[in-house]
């Protein structure tokens, strides 16, 4: 089983739906991030937690929001979905410290 | 703030080394790190460097310096399947300690 799993991997869902992604870890990290990723443009950090009660906005927060349910759960939900949120999007974790990142598989999102 | 500059692309042939650059501006410095990423897929780690000078692993080797806020990554015996993305990214304590990647540099590696 993956370390750290997203939900769905694919969905295509209309403009202005409400959607949630969600991400769950089984490395026992207490940080955890929401990334996405557009041709040309890389990574780009939407919103992090660093422990449970924790939340902070990233470089590209308008128009998402988050919930840290858990230590190990982490979601992500576009309140009213528009077609240039159609990205792939990454949750990941890392412990304290200088640490690496451990990515999911990816969401494939696209907003129609 | 944090700017990660790195080539958008690079091509390379079987069994030879490329090096692949990153300059980076930020204003609390706390690690560097690489990752690799096949269209598609989750990025994986490669290498860290925190302090000046080169990190060795296998055929991956990343070196930093600091004070030039400079680092680059160096594949050496080129193999078809490193054809993917290397993404830069850098850790900065003044930003609370995020990770912040730059736009990545894919490698197109030819028989």
């Amino acid at each position: 089983d993956a370390d750290v799993t997203q939900t769905p991997r694919n969905r295509i869902t209309k403009t202005g739906k409400r959607i949630m992604l969600e991400c769950s870890q089984t490395k026992g990290h207490d940080r955890m991030y929401w990334y996405r990723q557009d041709p040309g443009l890389g990574l780009r950090l939407i919103y992090y937690s660093f422990d449970v009660k924790d939340i902070n906005k990233g470089e590209i927060s308008d128009g998402y929001s988050v919930s840290r349910q858990a230590q190990a759960k982490f979601s992500l939900s576009l309140e009213s979905a528009i077609p240039n949120q159609t990205a792939l999007y990454f949750c990941a974790t890392s412990d304290f410290g200088n640490t690496e990142a451990f990515f999911g598989q990816g969401t494939r999102l696209t907003v129609v | 703030g944090q700017n990660i500059d790195q080539p958008t692309e690079m091509t390379a042939t079987e069994g030879a080394i490329v090096q692949i650059n990153c300059t980076y501006q930020t204003s609390g410095f706390n690690g560097l790190f690489w990752y690799q990423q096949h269209a598609g897929e989750a990025p994986t780690f490669l290498s860290y460097n925190v302090l000046d000078g080169l990190e060795e692993k296998g055929r991956f080797s990343s070196f930093l310096s600091r004070s030039k806020g400079y680092s680059y990554l160096l594949l050496k015996e080129l193999q078809m399947k490193d054809s993917a993305s290397y993404l830069c990214a850098v850790r900065d304590q003044r930003s609370t300690d995020k990770l912040i990647f730059g736009t990545g540099t894919r490698l197109q590696v030819f028989p």
